[in-house]
């Protein structure tokens, strides 16, 4: 089945680490996207790629670091920097940069700081 | 930049009813309105997705309505269902990303 695959669905940050969300898609889609969701907000854009080995910051890319090596995979990296990374995060994609396309989204991984 | 509300914030109803569903949008220039279901501790799904020349779209018990130049969309579920309770997110696409509200949290009760 086509999908979008985040991984892990938990992930605990000890204070000055860096760790790193996983996202893939066999969506064959050329543009990713991750967000951050914070209870009562809406989702906020974070970064987003629109083709390999290209990106561009967001909203509040600020404490973020990503890569897109591979069309099927969009990393993310919380960094040290993040000072309040506590969130739920999304990863999603699309078809084209055209605009008119549907949005789909995987599962999520809650980021907890101990 | 554009700013997208959703009011209520939560709503619960006895099952049967009709819901409606509010979101509004402050920058007519949208390429497309999108709604979205999440569960709890879940991802996002697709329900409807109105490309911004249309005036509605309509998915079995699902009806989204779009009017830009009032910068409002409504979601329509008919005839609620214990198994609707969600919350429910609208998000507008604009150049090149997604403006998301906060959501309805919406409660069907048995």
């Amino acid at each position: 089945d086509g999908g979008i695959t985040q991984s892990p669905k938990y992930l605990f940050r000890k204070e000055g680490q860096n760790v790193t969300l996983s996202c893939e898609q066999n969506l064959n889609h050329d543009a990713m996207y991750w967000y951050r969701q914070d209870p009562g907000q809406g989702l906020r854009l974070i970064y987003y790629s629109q083709i390999v080995n290209d990106f561009q910051k967001g909203d509040i890319a600020e404490g973020y670091s990503v890569s897109r090596e591979k069309k099927e995979s969009f990393p993310l990296t919380v960094t040290s920097a993040q000072k309040n990374p506590t969130a739920f995060y999304l990863c999603a994609s699309s078809t084209s940069k055209g605009g008119g396309e549907k949005l789909f989204f995987g599962s999520g991984t809650q980021l907890s700081v101990l | 930049k554009q700013e997208v509300t959703q009011i209520p914030a939560a709503l619960s109803v006895p099952e049967g009813e009709n819901l409606v569903l509010n979101c509004s949008f402050t920058d007519s220039a949208i390429y497309n309105l999108q709604w979205f279901r999440q569960d709890p501790g879940k991802g996002l799904t697709s329900l409807l997705l109105i490309q911004s020349s249309q005036r509605e779209q309509t998915s079995g018990r699902l009806n989204a309505s779009l009017d830009k130049s009032s910068g409002r969309s409504t979601l329509y579920i008919a005839a609620s269902q214990p198994g609707d309770s969600a919350t429910y997110l609208c998000a507008v696409r604009g150049a090149y990303k997604l403006s998301f509200g906060a959501g309805t949290t919406v409660t069907v009760r048995a």
